[in-house]
């Protein structure tokens, strides 16, 4: 069973660019979320996909957007690019983050870096 | 508000010794608890979850943790490190919507060095 697949894997950007970022969840996972880490902030919560909509969203600002199709895959945009973006973006699914008993598998990330 | 902390930014054994990575939550709810190992460049791997069915977990490579409710504790450990245990450790709680569940609020993270 394939995992989660992030692509790219690693981008250089400059300053007021726009970026988006891809996310390939495993078969069958209908729950997307998406994650920055940063050595200063740690792990930060972006926003969560299900079926399509949005559910949840973090504490960013309105630069920061997704979207999920049909098949489940996800999509994140920056827009107007700024040197603090530079960050390693995680994707993760679940077959429904809303489940207690469930667990997120995370991509291999996509390393963004902004110049 | 829930949340996790993880005592000790990085900590060193001697291959063969104990493992032991603190982590402490803050939940108002029953908690649901999760570890989590990244090597560098990588991803997150899952090593253990706890949902309330037991409260010691074992997990992947020989690690295991045990919730204890009344010191609010989830600390990871393993008996014996090996070399290939070097890599960073998050300890992740499942946020509360009002009772559904949402997004990972990791904790800052445990680098372990394991020396020869």
């Amino acid at each position: 069973k394939a995992g989660v697949t992030q692509t790219p894997r690693y981008l250089i950007k400059t300053r007021g660019q726009q970026v988006t970022l891809s996310c390939s969840p495993i078969s069958g996972h209908r729950s997307v979320s998406w994650y920055q880490q940063t050595p200063g902030q740690g792990l930060q919560f972006l926003f969560e996909y299900f079926s399509e909509t949005q559910r949840n969203k973090g504490n960013f600002p309105g630069r920061f957007s997704g979207r999920q199709f049909s098949n489940s895959r996800s999509e994140m945009n920056v827009s107007t690019l700024e040197l603090g973006d530079s960050a390693l973006y995680l994707c993760a699914s679940s077959l429904d983050q809303g489940l207690t008993n469930t667990e997120a598998f995370f991509g291999q990330g996509t390393r963004l870096t902004v110049v | 508000a829930q949340s996790v902390t993880q005592l000790g930014s990085h900590v060193s054994v001697s291959e063969g010794a104990l493992v032991l990575l603190r982590c402490n939550y803050s939940s108002s709810v029953p908690p649901y608890l999760f570890w989590y190992v990244q090597y560098p460049n990588q991803g997150l791997q899952l090593l253990l979850k706890y949902t309330s069915a037991a409260t010691l977990v074992k997990g992947i490579n020989d690690f295991e943790a045990e919730f204890k409710k009344s010191e609010t504790s989830f600390h990871l450990t393993k008996p014996s490190a090996h070399m290939s245990d070097a890599a960073e450790y998050f300890c992740a709680v499942k946020k509360n919507y009002g009772g559904s569940q949402g997004n990972l609020i990791f904790g800052k993270g445990t680098k372990l060095s394991v020396k020869p």
